[in-house]
């Protein structure tokens, strides 16, 4: 089973619906991420969760909000979505006390399209 | 403001070697990441340096230069499923890491 898997894969929506994505973990990481990729533009951070009760907004986070429901569960809701926030979104997990390195590990990614 | 960059895209031959560039300008550092993207698939880690210098990992081996602002990836015996997205990303001061647009390689043979 995939340790960080997101939920829809693929999910097509029109403008001003309110739309929520999904991330699980089975790694037992405290530290989640929510990022669009764009072509050209690449990864950019929209929030991350360092735990349960921490919530920090990333380099893009108008018209995103978050909820980190548990350790393994970290949302992502569009309250009213727009076309330019069609992207592939990708949830990230890393371990903030294992090893030297503290790599991200990726979901397999939700492609969103926003008519 | 913070910047990455790397070329948007290289081609090399089949057992060929190749090195993709990365420099960057960030608020901080705590250490610099390769990941590796096939296309429509989600990025799986391949190295990290914190300090000045080269790591070598099988085929690929990473080298930094925190006075100038610099690593490269470098990628030897090219094999045809290297054909990806090589993206490179900082760890900032405040822990967040921030990515470059990646550097789509095309493996020919």
């Amino acid at each position: 089973d995939a340790d960080v898997t997101q939920t829809p894969r693929n999910r097509i929506t029109k403008t001003g619906k309110r739309i929520m994505l999904e991330c699980s973990q089975t790694k037992g990481h405290d530290r989640m991420y929510w990022y669009r990729q764009d072509p050209g533009l690449g990864l950019r951070l929209i929030y991350y969760s360092f735990d349960v009760k921490d919530i920090n907004k990333g380099e893009i986070s108008d018209g995103y909000s978050v909820s980190r429901q548990a350790q393994a569960k970290f949302s992502l809701s569009l309250e009213s979505a727009i076309p330019n926030q069609t992207a592939l979104y990708f949830c990230a997990t890393s371990d903030a006390l294992a090893g030297v390195y503290n790599e991200q590990f990726f979901g397999p990614g939700t492609r969103l399209t926003v008519l | 403001g913070q910047n990455i960059d790397q070329p948007t895209e290289m081609t090399a031959t089949e057992g060929a070697i190749v090195q993709i560039n990365c420099t960057y300008q960030t608020s901080g550092f705590n250490g610099l990441f390769w990941y590796q993207q096939h296309a429509g698939e989600a990025p799986t880690f391949l190295s990290y340096n914190v300090l000045d210098g080269l790591e070598e990992k099988g085929r690929f081996s990473s080298f930094l230069s925190r006075s100038k602002g610099y690593s490269y990836l470098l990628l030897k015996e090219l094999q045809m499923k290297d054909s990806a997205s090589y993206l490179c990303a900082v760890r900032t001061g405040g822990f967040k890491t921030i990515f470059g647009a990646g550097t789509r390689l095309f493996v020919k043979a």
